[in-house]
């Protein structure tokens, strides 16, 4: 067990409908990222957030935004749902940004299914 | 080209052999390097991590590193039905701003046949 926790575990939801899904993050970790895993892919960086900013961002359109809470846990919400965005989304928390050897430890992932 | 690449097709072995999976990254810069396990419908588990040219032991897993040829590579010995997973291998990538995202292969499917 990696101490990162997620919710929920599945969602089913119809195109053009927003979602959020949420993470919290292992203790003493300031660091939480967030990936997209589509079947059969590595998964793909969304955007990494620390200390509650927005610390850098994959190759995602805006509709993917979301927010870090002072108590380390975090947002991923996705606007106007596509069907393309049926994936596993996994957040990963990290103790320090930017250290060479960041290990990021990742939660149980949320499966959304867009229909 | 892709800046982590793992290409071999789904590998079976039988139990007690020895797995060995590879992994090429583009990016000579990249320092950091981590080989997570994921089992199907799960999420990845990092089970090693290499930052040094050469060999690391853990248990029955052995990661290789060469920097000069750009790959990395993951031994699994004694190999257990409960290896059967797939295998992703991972490269740390400094962003703009001085943030470190994972870039992953897509990852190779390993079955354990009893």
């Amino acid at each position: 067990e990696t101490g990162v926790t997620q919710s929920p575990t599945h969602l089913i939801k119809t195109r053009g409908q927003q979602v959020t899904l949420r993470c919290s993050s292992q203790s003493g970790h300031n660091t939480v990222s967030w990936y997209q895993q589509a079947l059969g892919q590595g998964p793909q960086f969304i955007f990494q957030y620390y200390r509650e900013e927005e610390n850098g961002r994959g190759n995602f359109p805006p509709r993917f935004s979301g927010l870090q809470f002072p108590n380390y846990s975090s947002e991923l919400n996705v606007n106007a749902l596509e069907l393309d965005d049926s994936a596993l989304y996994l957040c990963a928390s990290s103790e320090i940004a930017g250290a060479p050897r960041e290990t990021q430890y990742f939660g149980p992932g949320t499966r959304l299914l867009v229909l | 080209q892709k800046e982590v690449e793992q290409n071999s097709g789904p590998l079976s072995v039988p139990e007690g052999a020895i797995a060995s999976l590879n992994c090429t990254y583009s990016d000579r810069v990249s320092q950091s390097f981590f080989w997570y396990r994921q089992y199907s419908g799960k999420s990845p588990e990092l089970i090693m991590s290499i930052y040094s040219n050469g060999d690391k032991e853990d248990g029955r897993f052995t990661a290789q590193l060469n920097k000069a040829s750009q790959y990395v590579s993951l031994l699994i010995r004694d190999s257990q039905p409960s290896d059967s997973a797939t295998y992703l291998c991972a490269a740390i990538k400094r962003g703009t701003y001085g943030n470190n995202r994972l870039a992953f292969g897509k990852g190779n499917q390993v079955v354990v046949i009893p």
